[in-house]
Parts: structure tokens; C-alpha cells; sequence
């Protein structure tokens, strides 16, 4: 079985700028969740998407959005790029049950300028 | 509320045994998890225990809980300089789903 895909591997933006990343959970999964991992703040949760509805959500600003496809990839969408959303942004991937194992992808190593 | 607490840093022989210990807050966690970073790469799941049992033994890994001081420790057997990586362990709570809360993580460095 693949493995959890996330691309692109690297990105480099500039503030202001918006950006999309793509996430594809192993096959049979049904939920993607995405996180945030910074020096400062560690792994955050950003939002969790199941069927193609968002079923949980963290504290991040709306700049920060996410949808599912019904082929369960996943994107998320970040506005108006800041400086402090550099970041390595992880995806997850679980069956779908709450509380079960997840898997996670290498990440997005995001670089705002 | 969640919390998960870490302490730093652990420096650990090559062939002995690494505890990398771990404290929540949240009574509710119905799942709790260890997982390991290499340096560029993402989270790779070791070992995960149930909050209704006490141990947990995988190969070189066993997994403590003791749910009265809400304490978790990973210890590694025969630690091998392959090991050398970053750990985190997590918490799940019933009511917020697949929403994992991580704490600072552990850097272990195994010397030879």
C-alpha cells in the first residue's frame, strides 16, 4: 500500500501571496487531517476532513482553509501569506473512525519571504 | 484542557536503554501515541496504547501508562544510533476525534 503523498515537497512564497497544498492519504482512508509544525509552536492542528466535510477544526484564522475531494485527496489553502506561516505543514490520514491510528506524510516545507 | 509536557532532551549510550517520558493533563485521552521524526521527514508512528490498559510491549518498545498521575514513558531496548531522531507523544480525546494534541517532543541522541 502507498504511503501518505503530500506535494509539493518545498515551497517558497512571498507575503501576501496564497498557496495551495495537496495531500493524498493511503487508499481506503477516508480522513485527512493537516498540521502545522513550527519551531516555536510545535505541531498544531489545523482541521480534520471526513466524506468531504470538515468534522473538526483548531484555533488558526480563516486564512486557513482546507476541502476534501470525494476521492479523499485533500488541499489546503492558505491567503495572504505571513512571514510566520513558514512552517513544515503535515497531512494525516486515518480510516475514519475517531481516535485510531494516523499516519503521516513527509510534509510541505513552506518558506515565506 | 490539553497539555502535553516533554522534557527536552535525552543522551543515551549506544545498546542501553533510552525512557522517554511524557505528562498530559486531559483525563478524557482515550488514545495516547509515540511517534518519531528524522531530520526532514515526517512523523512515523511507533507504538500507541488504549487508556484502559497499563503496558504495551512491541519488539524493543514498551510503552508504561499510569493513568493516576496521567504519566506515559516510551522505553527503547538496546538503543542503536538509528534511533537517534526526535519523539512525540500525543493525545486523543473521545470527543474531539482524530485531533491529536503533541507535546514539544523528546530529541534523543545515541552515542556509539
Amino acid at each position: 500500500k502507498a504511503g501518505v503523498t503530500q506535494t509539493p515537497r518545498y515551497l517558497i512564497k512571498t507575503r501576501g501571496q496564497q498557496v495551495t497544498l495537496s495531500c493524498s492519504p493511503i487508499s481506503g482512508h477516508r480522513s485527512v487531517s493537516w498540521y502545522q509544525q513550527t519551531p516555536g509552536q510545535g505541531l498544531q492542528f489545523l482541521f480534520e476532513y471526513f466524506s468531504e466535510t470538515q468534522r473538526n477544526k483548531g484555533n488558526f484564522p480563516g486564512r486557513f482553509s482546507g476541502r476534501q475531494f470525494s476521492n479523499s485527496r485533500s488541499e489546503m489553502n492558505v491567503s495572504t501569506l505571513e512571514l510566520g506561516d513558514s512552517a513544515l505543514y503535515l497531512c494525516a490520514s486515518g480510516p475514519g473512525h475517531a481516535n485510531e491510528k494516523l499516519f503521516f506524510g513527509s510534509g510541505t516545507q513552506l518558506s515565506v519571504l | 484542557g490539553e497539555d502535553v509536557e516533554q522534557s527536552l532532551f535525552l543522551s543515551v549510550r549506544e545498546g542501553d536503554s533510552s525512557v522517554i517520558n511524557c505528562t498530559y493533563t486531559d483525563s478524557s485521552s482515550t488514545y495516547l501515541y509515540w511517534y518519531k521524526q528524522e531530520p526532514g521527514a515526517g512523523l512515523q508512528l511507533l507504538t500507541y496504547i488504549f487508556s484502559n490498559m497499563d503496558m504495551k510491549q512491541d519488539q524493543r518498545l514498551t510503552v508504561l501508562l499510569n493513568k493516576k498521575d496521567k504519566h506515559l514513558s516510551l522505553r527503547i531496548a538496546d538503543t542503536q544510533t538509528g534511533d537517534s531522531a526526535i519523539y512525540f507523544c500525543a493525545e486523543s480525546i473521545k470527543a474531539a476525534g482524530n485531533k491529536l494534541t503533541f507535546g514539544g517532543g523528546t530529541r534523543v541522541l545515541v552515542k556509539p
